[in-house]
């Protein structure tokens, strides 16, 4: 099983639309959390951290569920610049510095 | 403003042949990453650093070293180019243990 693990899509909507994906952890004392997204190959950048009490950006919500091992990132009234790859990311307990990645999820918004 | 910078952007050289990529970081980070990048996997660990002359090794380092005699940088050496290497090489850096990751440019090396 691997450690981080997302669908990996592709999840293909029409602007305007809602879109929620989904990832599970395998460690119970994994510490951090974050979304990131990535840009046909260039490099990952930061979309948000995700805290217990979950967290809002614009459009952008994330939510953790440490019971059930899960985060979710909810995109509401999609944009074409929102097409990506969307990549969840943990830091796991023992090696709190080093992140492990999910190997992504790939949305494409269409006009 | 401070930033990651990695180089060179592309490299193609042959096989046997020892490679060098640079990562320089103006953040003054404690912390620094290596990865790489191919299609079906997700990015993978390759080495990492807590600070000026630490080195730690990740999930694949095998044929790979690096070395920090600064907090500025980390070169990633490829002692012994094989076509197995051949992908794209991110370098990373963060400030502290739960900090978020910041990302370089990328490397696309192609071992022929």
């Amino acid at each position: 099983r691997k450690e981080v693990e997302q669908d990996p899509g592709p999840f293909n909507v029409p602007e305007g639309a809602t879109v929620a994906f989904n990832c599970t952890y395998s460690n119970s004392a994994s510490q951090s959390f974050f979304w990131y997204r990535q840009d046909c190959r260039k490099e990952p950048k930061l979309l948000m951290s995700v805290y217990s009490s979950g967290n809002e950006d614009g459009r952008f919500t994330a939510q953790l569920n440490r019971a059930s091992q899960y985060i979710s990132l909810l995109i509401r009234d999609s944009k074409l610049s929102d097409s990506a790859t969307y990549l969840c990311v943990v830091t796991l307990s023992g090696s709190a510095r080093q992140l492990t990645f999910g190997s992504g999820t790939q949305l494409t918004v269409l006009p | 403003d401070a930033e990651i910078t990695q180089s060179p952007r592309h490299k193609i050289t042959e096989t046997g042949r020892q490679v060098t990529l640079a990562c320089h970081q103006t953040w003054n980070h404690n912390n620094m990453f290596w990865y790489r990048q191919d299609l079906g996997h997700g990015l993978r660990l390759i080495h990492y650093s807590y600070g000026v002359h630490d080195t730690n090794k990740g999930e694949v380092s095998d044929g790979y070293s690096v070395s920090r005699s600064n907090t500025e940088d980390l070169p990633l050496t490829l002692e012994s180019a094989a076509s197995s290497q051949t992908s794209v090489y991110f370098c990373a850096s963060a400030k502290d243990g739960n900090q978020p990751q910041h990302f370089g440019d990328g490397t696309r090396l192609s071992i022929l």
